[in-house]
C-alpha cells in the first residue's frame, strides 16, 4: 500500500461550478477524515466516516458540501456552487482505530482554486 | 470547543541549536495529542503522539515532546536541529473518547540556517 491518495492535485473552477474530489485511503484503515487548510492556518475539520457511516460533520460545513465513504473504501467530496471562499487546500487523512486513537495517515491533498 | 495554540508562528535557528517549539490547548478533559511536521513539498507526517502513560513521548528523527497536565502543554523538543528539520510543525488535539476528530493549531514555520 503506497498510502493514501487524492485526486486531483489541482483544480481549478469557475465559480458556480461543482466540483469532485476522490480520496483511497489505505487499505486497512477503518477511518476517513476530510479537512481543509488554507494559506497560514492548521487543517480544519469538515468530517470524518468510519467505514461507510458518516460519523460527524461540522457546523461550518455548508449545504453545498457532501462526502460519501459508499462502500467503506473510497471516499469522495462535492463542493456544489463553488465560490471563491473555498479555495483552500483539501485534505484527506485515513487511520485504524482499534485499541484507541491512532494518529493519521495525510494524502498530499487536492489544491481548489475558484475563479 | 477545543482549541489548539502555537506561539511561534516562525521560528529560524541555526544548525545545532535546540528547539522547543510550544503548543497549548484548551480542553479539561482527557486528551490525546499529537505532532505533525510537513517538509517542503511534502505531505502532513505524524512526528509523534501521546495517549497514555509517560509524559515525556519521543518520536521520529530525534524529536521528544512533553505533556504537562497542569498547563495544558505539550510542547515539541530537539536538542541539536539539523538544516532538513526546516518545516511546518502542526501540533493537534483529539479528544480521548474515540470521537477521532482533531483539532490543529495553526502552524510554526521552522527555518534551519546551515
Amino acid at each position: 500500500d503506497t498510502g493514501v491518495s487524492q485526486d486531483p492535485r489541482h483544480k481549478i473552477t469557475k465559480r458556480g461550478q461543482n466540483v469532485t474530489f476522490r480520496c483511497d485511503p489505505i487499505s486497512e484503515h477503518n477511518r476517513l477524515y476530510w479537512y481543509r487548510q488554507t494559506l497560514g492556518q492548521g487543517p480544519e475539520f469538515l468530517t470524518y466516516f468510519q467505514n461507510e457511516a458518516q460519523l460527524e460533520k461540522s457546523r461550518l460545513l455548508s449545504d453545498r458540501f457532501s462526502a460519501e465513504r459508499p462502500k467503506g473504501s473510497f471516499s469522495t467530496l462535492e463542493i456544489q456552487r463553488t465560490e471563491q471562499g473555498d479555495s483552500a487546500m483539501y485534505l484527506c487523512a485515513s487511520s485504524l482505530v482499534a485499541m484507541g486513537l491512532e494518529g493519521y495517515t495525510f494524502g498530499s491533498g487536492t489544491r481548489l482554486t475558484v475563479v | 470547543a477545543q482549541s489548539v495554540s502555537q506561539h511561534n508562528h516562525h521560528v529560524i535557528l541555526s544548525e545545532a541549536a535546540s528547539l522547543e517549539l510550544g503548543c497549548n490547548y484548551s480542553y479539561g478533559g482527557t486528551v490525546n495529542l499529537f505532532w505533525y511536521v510537513q517538509y517542503p513539498g511534502q505531505h502532513l507526517q505524524l512526528l509523534l503522539k501521546y495517549f497514555s502513560g509517560d509524559p515525556l513521548v519521543k518520536g521520529i528523527k530525534g524529536f521528544e515532546a512533553e505533556f504537562i497536565k497542569s498547563k495544558f502543554s505539550f510542547n515539541l523538543r530537539k536538542p541539536s536541529v539539523q538544516w532538513s528539520d526546516t518545516a511546518e510543525y502542526f501540533c493537534a488535539v483529539a479528544l480521548n473518547t474515540n470521537a477521532g476528530k482533531s483539532t490543529f493549531g495553526d502552524g510554526t514555520t521552522l527555518t534551519v540556517k546551515p
